[in-house]
């Protein structure tokens, strides 16, 4: 089993839809991730999770919502989303939050919203 | 602010050297790490710097100098399949990863 999976790894939504991304790490870490990955921009920090309790939120919209019910599984929840959230999300995980541990990424889900 | 500059895009001959620089302007700095992206895949880690100097692995080197705020990877003896962006990110004195919009490395042959 790979380290990091995303499914689904293509979603295609409309703007009243809702949707979940779902995200599993096989590593045993403390800390999972998620991020957006909007062409020819840097990867923006959405939310940061630290066994199971969020330890950041910089600044993401409502329509965006996380969910960590365990330390191995990581939900965003989308709903009302806008044409300009079309993006790569990309979860991640390290050993442990605030330490200089590398990160392990998923594959990504392609979103494009309608 | 905080930022990381990275050239947006180089290209290079196979069996070549490239240089990707990368520099950063941050509040604090605990580390800087280089990840390898493939089009339509996850990023993956190369290398982590703290201290100033080289770290090789391999066909890949990464240098650091903290007091110019400046890194390179090195990337030697070029294959086709080290065509893939290369993203720069600092972690800050809160250990937030800070990234660059990554390089886009084309190889011809």
């Amino acid at each position: 089993e790979t380290g990091v999976t995303q499914t689904p790894r293509h979603l295609v939504m409309g703007m009243t839809n809702k949707k979940s991304l779902k995200c599993e790490q096989h590593l045993g870490h403390n800390a999972m991730y998620w991020y957006k990955q909007s062409a020819k921009k840097p990867l923006e920090l959405m939310f940061v999770y630290s066994l199971e309790e969020r330890v950041e939120n910089n600044s993401v919209p409502s329509r965006f919502s996380p969910e960590c019910p365990n330390s191995s599984h990581l939900f965003l929840h989308l709903h009302t989303l806008q044409p300009e959230d079309s993006a790569l999300y990309l979860c991640a995980s390290s050993q442990e939050v605030y330490n200089s541990y590398e990160q392990y990424f998923g594959p990504g889900t392609r979103l494009t919203v309608t | 602010g905080q930022n990381i500059d990275q050239p947006t895009e180089m290209t290079a001959t196979e069996g070549a050297i490239v240089q990707i620089n990368c520099t950063y302007q941050t509040s604090g700095f605990n580390g800087l790490f280089w990840y390898q992206q493939h089009a339509g895949e996850a990023p993956t880690f190369l290398s982590y710097n703290v201290l100033d100097g080289l770290e090789e692995k391999g066909r890949f080197s990464s240098f650091l100098s903290r007091s110019k705020g400046y890194s390179y990877l090195l990337l030697k003896e070029l294959q086709m399949k080290d065509s893939a962006s290369y993203l720069c990110a600092v972690m800050d004195s809160n250990y937030q990863l800070i990234w660059g919009a990554g390089t886009k490395l084309i190889i011809k042959p």
